[in-house]
C-alpha cells in the first residue's frame, strides 16, 4: 500500500515566519502535489513536481515555493508565513499525472 | 478559475437511501474521472474512478455516471449507511492537465 506521510498534524507559527512542510512518499512516485483545502473551496494545487529537481506552479503559487532534492520527499516552504496561509495542507504522490493520487493525512497550519 | 463544478455542497440522507453528487467539466481534454473520499482527520482517498470510454461503473454500493456529451459525471451511494458519511470530491485529469477538484460535498447519512 503507498504510504504517504506528512512531517506534523498540527503546526502554529506566527506571521513571518519561514515554514517548512515536509511530506515523504514510499512508492517510487515520479509525481509529488502539494495541495491547500479550504471550507468551500475544495482542493487547490499549489504546486507539484513530476521529477527530482523539477516543479511546476499551480494555480495558487504566490507566497510558496517547494524543494524536490530526493525523489521520495517533497517540501512546502513559506517563505514568510501570514495569517491568510492558515489551512489544511495536503500532500499527494501519483505514478504518472493521469491516475490516482495517494494523499498524506494533512497538516492543519495556524499563522498567528 | 473552477473547472470541475460539484453540487451540492452538502447532502443529508436518511440511513438506506440514495446519496447523489454530481458534477460537471468543462476541459474535453479531460479522461480520467475519480471520486474521493475523505473522513475527518484523514486526506481523500481513491473511492471509484472512471474513464469515458464507459457510461458507467459500479463497484458495492457506490455507481459513477458518466455523459461524455454533456460534459457530466455523478456518484451514486446505494442503501446509504451512517458510516459513509464523508467529504466526497469529484476530480477530473488528462495526461497533460494536472488533477483538477470539485469543492466537495459534505455528506450526512442520518440513522
Amino acid at each position: 500500500d503507498v504510504k504517504v506521510t506528512q512531517s506534523s498534524r498540527y503546526l502554529v507559527k506566527r506571521t513571518g515566519e519561514k515554514v517548512f512542510l515536509e511530506c515523504v512518499q514510499d512508492m517510487d512516485h515520479e509525481n509529488m502535489f502539494w495541495y491547500r483545502q479550504d471550507p468551500g473551496l475544495g482542493l487547490r494545487l499549489i504546486y507539484f513536481s513530476y521529477d527530482v529537481k523539477m516543479k511546476e506552479k499551480g494555480d495558487i503559487p504566490e507566497g510558496y515555493s517547494v524543494s524536490r532534492e530526493k525523489k521520495e520527499r517533497f517540501s512546502l516552504i513559506l517563505e514568510s508565513a501570514s495569517t491568510n496561509q492558515t489551512s489544511m495542507y495536503l500532500c499527494a504522490s501519483s505514478l504518472v499525472l493521469n491516475q490516482p493520487q495517494h494523499f498524506g493525512d494533512g497538516t492543519r497550519l495556524s499563522i498567528l | 478559475q473552477q473547472q470541475v463544478k460539484q453540487s451540492p455542497q452538502s447532502l443529508i440522507v436518511q440511513k438506506g437511501g440514495i446519496s447523489i453528487i454530481n458534477c460537471a467539466y468543462e476541459n474535453t481534454a479531460f479522461d480520467y474521472f475519480p471520486w474521493y473520499q475523505q473522513f475527518p482527520g484523514k486526506g481523500p482517498a481513491l473511492l471509484i474512478a472512471i474513464r469515458p470510454d464507459v457510461s458507467e461503473k459500479k463497484e458495492g454500493r457506490f455507481t459513477i455516471s458518466f455523459n461524455k456529451s454533456a460534459k457530466q459525471f455523478s456518484l451514486h451511494i446505494m442503501d446509504s449507511q451512517p458510516g459513509d458519511s464523508a467529504t466526497y470530491f469529484c476530480a477530473a485529469s488528462s495526461n497533460n492537465n494536472d488533477m483538477r477538484f470539485g469543492a466537495g460535498t459534505r455528506l450526512t447519512v442520518k440513522p
